[in-house]
């Protein structure tokens, strides 16, 4: 069964820092890797998948098949990005159901 | 935004009372899902659906039941109940091999 770990349950950075919300997944296949985000009492919303190499509102992912990682970066966070972050897999091979973290809450300090 | 709703938005219900939740789409996609958020543990996958009468548990299903009799139709029911089963119940709809959208939610309170 896979599994989705983030170990972050909030995230505290001051506005212009550096942010790093980790995630680490457990799966025997080859999955896909997501990141939602949830802002306040709206619905959740894709912010990168990790076959799209996109950079989103400036954040980045990179999968780390050998440490099974997605970490999501930003270089400056800014105020706007205080929401709730999900990350997620679905197993691939035509199955499409997505497995979630349990959310890191970040927090942008003015 | 893709076009799903769900209905009701809010609802109080008493204890051991039957309740259905509606999710409809106007995107034609394949599957269907339902999950719940709770504090603490992210969203759980309940059941979803891969096409008009198909339909399968997902991690937590026990309590809750769910029928697709039409493509643009997922609605979720509470065959009776609980306390434990207050909670933000999101639908979401996909393509095959496409992102995954989320309906509002709709906030249960069982009494």
């Amino acid at each position: 069964a896979q599994r989705v770990t983030q170990p972050e349950k909030l995230l505290s950075v001051f506005k212009g820092a550096p942010v790093e919300l980790k995630c680490n997944y457990s799966y025997s296949g080859s999955p896909e890797l997501f990141w939602y985000v949830q802002y306040s009492r709206q619905r959740l919303q894709l912010l990168l998948r990790h076959i799209s190499r996109e950079s989103i509102k400036g954040f980045t992912a990179d999968l780390n098949k050998g440490e099974t990682s997605f970490h999501l970066k930003k270089p400056f966070a800014q105020e706007e990005d205080s929401a709730m972050y999900y990350c997620a897999l679905t197993p691939g091979a035509g199955s499409y159901q997505l497995t979630f973290g349990k959310g890191t809450k970040l927090s942008v300090i003015p | 935004d893709a076009g799903i709703t769900q209905s009701p938005r809010h609802k109080v219900t008493e204890t051991g009372t039957p309740v259905t939740l509606r999710c409809h789409q106007t995107e034609n996609h394949r599957y269907m899902y339902w999950y719940r958020q709770d504090p603490g543990h992210g969203l759980r996958l309940i059941h979803y659906s891969y096409g008009v009468k198909d339909t399968d548990k997902g991690e937590v299903s026990d309590g809750y039941s769910v029928s697709r009799s039409k493509t643009e139709d997922f609605l979720l029911t509470l065959e009776s109940a609980t306390s434990s089963q207050t909670s933000v119940y999101f639908c979401a709809i996909s393509a095959e091999g496409t992102e995954a959208f989320f309906g509002q939610g709709t906030r249960l309170t069982v009494v």
